[in-house]
């Protein structure tokens, strides 16, 4: 079956500039997860959803960063006015269940995010 | 805030050699999840441990939830070439599901 896909993969832009990142979740997947990475880095949490209802935003960097899931299933990640350091890999994970002590996340490939 | 500290975090081997990475944390965790990552690829689940002294083995891979469920370590014996790529250590929150991951270890096997 399918898994976890972004678009776009790869997206550069001009500082200050908006952008949008889309993450389309595995089919049926509850809970989706937003997470930036850098090179040979762990992935840093922004924020998460179950079903259509952002649960933490604990982890978005400042309030130019948004994310929406608006009907439980893709979720867009929005930056406004962008600036050279949110250039990264922004990661989206699926998964099937809300909690629970062996919940897997399936992760997308990532967009890799460039802000000249 | 809830940190996990992995190390080391580069490992070049040669083929054949045993290695341990360690995933450390002053928080007590739900679960520990081990995930593998290849280049250009998402991270990929390999193990959940959930009881503190658990040990699961996975092939050549054995790995170690620690009793007090604030640490663990993945063993990896007689390493392959394949087994080249960025191992992170993710601690869980079974309420929410949200997962805090380590910084990752590197690891390069060479032939």
């Amino acid at each position: 079956g399918a898994g976890v896909s972004q678009s776009p993969r790869y997206k550069v832009t001009k500082r200050g500039q908006d952008v949008a990142l889309r993450c389309d979740p595995i089919s049926g997947h509850v809970s989706l997860y937003w997470y930036r990475q850098a090179l040979g880095q762990g992935p840093e949490f922004l924020t998460y959803f179950n079903y259509e209802a952002q649960q933490d935003k604990s982890g978005l960097p400042n309030d130019r960063f948004s994310a929406e899931r608006p009907e439980g299933s893709i979720s867009t990640l929005t930056i406004q006015r962008t600036e050279q350091r949110d250039s990264a890999m922004y990661r989206c994970a699926s998964s099937p269940r809300t909690g629970g002590h062996y919940n897997e996340q399936f992760f997308g490939p990532g967009t890799r995010l460039t802000v000249l | 805030t809830q940190l996990l500290e992995q190390s080391p975090q580069f490992l070049s081997i040669q083929e054949g050699e045993n290695l341990t990475v360690y995933c450390n944390s002053s928080s007590v965790f739900s679960s520990l999840q081990w995930y593998r990552q290849e280049p250009g690829e998402g991270p990929v689940l390999l193990v959940t441990v959930v009881t503190g002294g658990e040990v699961k083995k996975l092939k050549r891979l054995t790995f170690q939830f620690g009793d007090a469920r604030k640490d663990s370590s993945l063993h990896i014996t007689a390493a392959q070439p394949g087994d080249t790529g960025l191992y992170l250590c993710a601690g869980g929150d079974s309420n929410t599901g949200k997962l805090i991951f380590g910084q990752g270890t590197t690891l390069q096997v060479k032939p």
